[in-house]
């Protein structure tokens, strides 16, 4: 099963705008990872935030974890036509050492 | 590039033939992954080793399922007598340790006809 549930499924922006992409999990977690995938190829990692850190910063990218609430967001700014991919959230839960993935928000950023 | 690498690419092959894949990890990280994924889903785990050791399996690893990691460093998977519902993407990563980050490779997606 997956834990992970991605919010929204689909969205839609302009260059130039931000995105805002939720995930919620169901379980105790040691940390939840971000990941993209362009059509028809590999996962690239995105950020890994820890169950004891609340907010973590790569670039153009911001995520969010809020353990009481068992979800976190994934802040992409400024967005380019190259971002348009899906976004995946995957958590490693306590006790359990492969990932769990939801299905993933698939963003497209018009030009 | 994130270090892992995978082969076949691609990989058509008809209904009851045995097809194996390979990964290979980046070269320090001792575990290593297998997930499959399918149009519109997120990748579902199917098993780990750690360094030789397959720790865990999937229920969704039937039996025609073998996976091996001999010398702990690249892996295969071997699908016996492929069904059509086995055509996936089947990614392959690898990690440095328990808890940190997983880096896939670019997959090996299976058409199964």
């Amino acid at each position: 099963s997956q834990q992970g549930e991605e919010d929204p499924q689909a969205l839609s922006i302009q260059e130039g705008e931000n995105a805002t992409m939720n995930c919620s999990y169901k379980t105790s977690i040691n940390n939840l990872q971000w990941y993209r995938q362009n059509s028809g190829r590999g996962l690239v990692h995105l950020i890994l935030i820890r169950s004891n850190e609340r907010e973590k910063h790569s670039g153009r990218l911001r995520v969010t974890l809020d353990t009481s609430k068992k979800s976190s967001s994934l802040l992409i700014t400024a967005s380019r036509a190259a971002d348009t991919a899906s976004y995946f959230c995957a958590t490693d839960a306590k006790g359990n050492t492969p990932l769990v993935f939801g299905k993933g928000t698939r963003l497209s950023v018009i030009a | 590039d994130t270090g892992v690498s995978q082969n076949p690419r691609h990989k058509i092959t008809k209904r009851g033939q045995n097809v194996t894949f390979r990964c290979d990890p980046i070269s320090e990280h001792n575990r290593l992954y297998w997930y499959r994924q399918t149009l519109g889903q997120g990748p579902e785990f199917l098993t780990y080793f750690q360094n030789e050791a397959q720790l865990e399996k999937s229920r969704l690893l039937s039996d025609r399922f073998s996976a091996e990691r001999p010398k702990g460093s690249f892996s295969t998977l071997e699908i016996q007598r492929t069904e059509q519902g086995d055509s996936a993407m089947y990614l392959c990563a690898s990690s440095l340790g328990l808890q940190e980050t997983q880096y896939f490779g670019p997959g090996t997606r299976l058409l199964v006809l």
